[in-house]
């Protein structure tokens, strides 16, 4: 079973609006991480918003945010405001803590174009 | 610099060539990891170095050897390639400081790699 999962292949989205970009994840580790990255087209992947396992509070960084729902078991990246610049690829990524592993295991990625 | 470097950004080489990628992180971090992107594939992790010492082989084939002299610098030493090899190749680095899951990856631009 796949460990991450991003069921958008793409988005379109309007300029200035919000979107949502989901993930859902599979692991039986009570301590996880659970990251954002976006990837240009340029190739480099950039480190958006974190939110650990235990965070009681949904995790917000700028126009970044995420909906954690631990029960359901996703984080649901929300980007307020889009703009031209945020068309890229982006990955949802997981650490699980307890395994000891230091790898991060990513989903196959949502490609959003922001429309002007 | 700041952040994490790779040299080249792109490399063409033949099968029977021997190439070297090059990163190195100005972050101070303890770890260093090497990941594989290919085309319609999830990013895969490769080799990771904790304090210069080799932590994790996920079964990556012997014609990629990796090095580590100190925290800093981490190689790719490449000979023999496949055209299957060919791909986005990114570095990243982390400061492992509880071994948890919250220790977040930084990733370098990635060398675009083609095996002729």
């Amino acid at each position: 079973a796949q460990k991450i999962t991003q069921t958008q292949p793409g988005m379109f989205v309007q300029e200035k609006e919000a979107v949502t970009l989901d993930c859902t994840y599979d692991t039986s580790d009570q301590s996880y991480g659970l990251f954002w990255y976006k990837q240009p087209s340029s190739g480099e992947m950039i480190f958006l918003i974190y939110q650990g396992s235990y965070d009681e509070q949904n995790a917000t960084e700028g126009r970044y945010s995420l909906n954690f729902q631990k029960a359901r078991k996703s984080t649901n990246l929300v980007i307020s405001a889009s703009q031209l610049g945020d068309s890229a690829m982006y990955f949802c990524a997981m650490r699980e803590g307890t395994t000891g592993r230091r790898a991060l295991t990513f989903g196959s990625g949502t490609r959003l174009q922001v429309q002007p | 610099e700041t952040g994490v470097t790779q040299t080249p950004r792109h490399l063409v080489m033949g099968m029977t060539n021997k190439k070297s990628l090059k990163c190195e992180q100005h972050l101070g971090h303890n770890a260093m990891y090497w990941y594989k992107q290919s085309a319609k594939k999830p990013l895969e992790l490769m080799f990771v170095y904790n304090f210069k010492e080799q932590t994790e082989n996920n079964s990556v084939p012997s014609r990629f050897s990796p090095e580590c002299p100190n925290s800093s610098h981490l190689f790719l030493h490449l000979h023999t390639l496949q055209p299957e090899d060919s791909a986005l190749y990114l570095c990243a680095s982390s400061q492992e400081a509880s071994g948890g899951s919250t220790d977040t990856q930084y990733f370098g631009p990635g060398t675009r790699l083609t095996v002729l």
